[in-house]
């Protein structure tokens, strides 16, 4: 059972640069968000998904993309790299039967770093 | 909104001390969800705990033991006789009620526990 699993592990960006982070999960789980994680932060919610076709904004969306074409991928999109974007990038999902009564499975994290 | 306050940014021990890490919190919803996770040093989040709002008995698991307490809107865990194992960066988070939609979550900006031979 791989859970929750994240593609790449690190990358480096250059400014102005695009690319996608891969997010997959084998659990059959409806709900699906990407966090942020900065030092002293904590981590921050970016964009979440309820279920295929339907994905909504977090608390810092901005410069990000996401979609939900199939239960299990929730890609994140980078459109123009910026410095700013330097964290690191934890994908999870949760189980929706229960609203709020569950845990929340994170993958290894991607961390990214844009010059 | 939704708050969560990690006090401890950073805390040192000796091995076999106690050590509790303070989480505060604040909510206006009735329901409500408190999680504790892990972060070692390898970087992925392993989930500790989970406690309901309408729940306020505490927890032992091992040497790990949970303190809930409504009144003052806290969830603290506590660590007993810690290990060099337990050095990580501990994050309590909070998850909001029936409104919430796709069970985010809030986090605090976590505690860095080193704990030294």
């Amino acid at each position: 059972n791989a859970g929750v699993t994240q593609t790449p592990k690190f990358q480096v960006l250059k400014t102005g640069q695009s690319m996608t982070l891969q997010c997959a999960q084998d659990m059959n789980h409806e709900y699906m968000s990407w966090y942020r994680q900065d030092p002293g932060m904590g981590l921050r919610l970016i964009h979440y998904s309820v279920g295929a076709g339907i994905t909504d904004q977090g608390e810092v969306p901005n410069g990000y993309n996401v979609s939900r074409s199939t239960t299990e991928d929730f890609p994140l999109r980078l459109l123009s790299a910026a410095p700013s974007q330097t964290s690191v990038y934890f994908c999870a999902s949760s189980y929706s039967k229960i609203p709020g009564n569950t845990e929340a499975f994170f993958g290894q994290g991607t961390r990214l770093t844009v010059v | 909104a939704q708050k969560v306050t990690q006090a401890q940014t950073e805390i040192s021990v000796v091995e076999k001390e106690d050590v509790t890490l303070d989480c505060v919190y604040e909510t206006r919803d009735t329901t409500y969800y408190l999680f504790w996770y892990k972060q070692p040093p390898s970087g992925e989040l392993v989930f500790l705990i989970r406690r309901n709002s309408f729940d306020e008995q505490n927890e032992i698991s091992g040497r790990y033991s949970w303190n809930f307490q409504k009144s003052t809107s806290s969830f603290n865990f506590t660590i007993t006789a810690s290990q060099v194992v337990d050095s990580a960066v501990y994050f309590c988070a909070l998850k909001g009620g029936p409104n919430n939609a796709g069970n985010m979550l809030t986090f605090g900006g976590g505690t860095r526990l080193m704990v030294k031979p």
